[in-house]
């Protein structure tokens, strides 16, 4: 049980174009979930706190007009990254919470993206 | 604030030995505090996690973990190491706050080595 999905995992694009990653929790309801951003070797970044029916809580220095957030049901949250540039490549994993558990977060496998 | 710091950048052991991967914490009130992996390219995956109880907490493939509330730490131990425990290892502290959603604070992460 407690499983999330990504998609895509891998993705290329080219600069000034939008991507859009799904995060889907498959077995689970999740009224809230995360948007990590990870550097090679390094920590997982919060970017932002993804709630179902409302807006999300960006972090401080996360534009939320470049990253994009939507939570429009319990299994899926959606983060778009606009007019992506080279800066933006980087591993992107989101993360669910059980509804009515505030304890473990559960993690999606990640979606690499390179823009070119 | 809340925190957490990983001492070690990486950790090797000798495959059968066992291995330890520190972590200290910083909190107000009471920590929630976990442990996960993290393989290549992939994802983390939740190990094991301190609420309350037993200080001693057993977690997935053989790995323990032990909160000492006087030294404010929650080392990951395993008695025999693998070749295949060889991965990136985080440490996070639950954000106490309530208004805080929940989010996790990670270490910087320890890159656990097992060699033949």
């Amino acid at each position: 049980g407690a499983v999330v999905s990504q998609h895509p995992s891998r993705v290329i694009c080219k600069s000034g174009t939008s991507v859009k990653i799904e995060c889907r929790s498959l077995d689970f309801q999740a009224t809230t979930m995360f948007w990590y951003r990870q550097f090679p070797k390094k920590s997982l970044m919060l970017m932002a706190t993804s709630n179902e029916g409302s807006k999300a809580t960006y972090e401080q220095g996360v534009e939320k007009d470049k990253f994009l957030i939507n939570h429009a049901s319990l299994t899926l949250s959606t983060l778009t990254v606009t007019s992506a540039h080279p800066e933006d490549s980087s591993f992107y994993i989101c993360s669910a919470r059980v509804a009515g558990n505030q304890e473990t977060q559960y993690f999606g496998p990640g979606t690499r993206l390179l823009v070119l | 604030a809340q925190s957490v710091a990983q001492p070690e950048d990486q950790v090797n052991v000798a495959e059968g030995n066992p291995l330890t991967v520190k972590c200290t914490y910083s909190v107000s009130g009471n920590p929630y505090l976990f442990w996960y992996v993290q393989y290549p390219n992939r994802g983390l995956q939740f190990l094991l996690k301190y609420i309350t109880g037993d200080n001693l907490v057993k977690g997935s493939y053989g790995f323990e973990a032990e909160f000492n509330k006087s030294q404010t730490s929650f080392h990951l131990k395993k008695p025999s190491a693998l070749v295949s425990d060889s991965a990136l290892y985080f440490c996070a502290v639950r954000d106490a706050g309530y208004n805080q959603g929940g989010k996790l604070i990670f270490g910087q992460g320890t890159e656990l080595s097992v060699k033949p």
